[in-house]
């Protein structure tokens, strides 16, 4: 099974602040890579797949990077409608597996 | 507009079983992959289960597997999950998720959720 890490748990952050979530993968996901938006009390919103196309209607503020195991999520301008949980998820091999998540507050 | 409800959830016994049914509607349903994915109290998300649209193809979690069936009737746009052997662990939301093709690929609609409580 191929574990997922994302790093931080939680950041706080100021609205306009650029920001940076990273996510490792165990062994290489070729572009496999998924990024999900979990807003609260909303269930989970898929909005970047194969590691960097952004899903139509999405906001272009939000990017997705990275190759191989090592991948990054950045929002160049946090909006407050942002604050939300964001899951990266490998769908390269079954079972296919979360990261635990990074929580993003407002400072 | 795709909508998903699931029913079936509970509180049982450890050892118990339970059966998840996901009501579909709202999209071409035998197109489309399936998945059930859970969430236990502090937890990630965790798929627990998969079928392909034709319903030829199951995939299970390690930590299912022999205890869990995925299955679903085309004719009814219904989805099941059968829990036997239930066990503590096994305590989540459970979500009812539909996949953007027919093959196991990536989640665009889920669920709102049944909660199952393993517990004595």
């Amino acid at each position: 099974e191929i574990a997922m890490t994302q790093s931080p748990a939680t950041l706080s952050v100021s609205p306009g602040e650029r920001v940076t979530l990273s996510c490792r993968a165990s062994q290489s996901v070729s572009n496999k890579l998924a990024w999900y938006q979990r807003k609260p009390g909303q269930t989970p919103r898929i909005f970047i797949y194969n590691i960097f196309t952004r899903v139509t209607g999405f906001p272009d503020r939000f990017s997705g990077s990275g190759s191989g195991t090592e991948f990054t999520l950045t929002i160049s301008s946090l909006q407050s409608e942002d604050i939300a949980i964001y899951y990266c998820q490998q769908y390269h091999n079954w079972p296919y597996t979360f990261g635990q998540g990074t929580k993003l507050e407002i400072k | 507009e795709v909508q998903l409800l699931e029913s079936g959830g509970g509180l049982v016994q450890p050892g118990g079983s339970l059966r998840l049914s996901c009501a579909a509607s709202g999209f071409t349903f035998s197109s489309y992959a399936m998945a059930w994915v859970r969430q236990a109290p502090g937890k990630s998300l965790e798929w627990v289960s998969a079928i392909t649209g034709s319903g030829d193809t199951t995939y299970y979690a390690d930590s299912v597997k022999g205890r869990f069936t995925i299955s679903r009737d085309n004719s009814r746009n219904i989805l099941y999950l059968q829990m036997n052997n239930l066990r503590a662990e096994d305590t989540a939301i459970y979500y009812c998720a539909k996949d953007d093709v027919g093959v196991v690929n990536l989640i665009d609609y889920w669920g709102q959720g049944t909660l199952v409580t393993v517990s004595s």
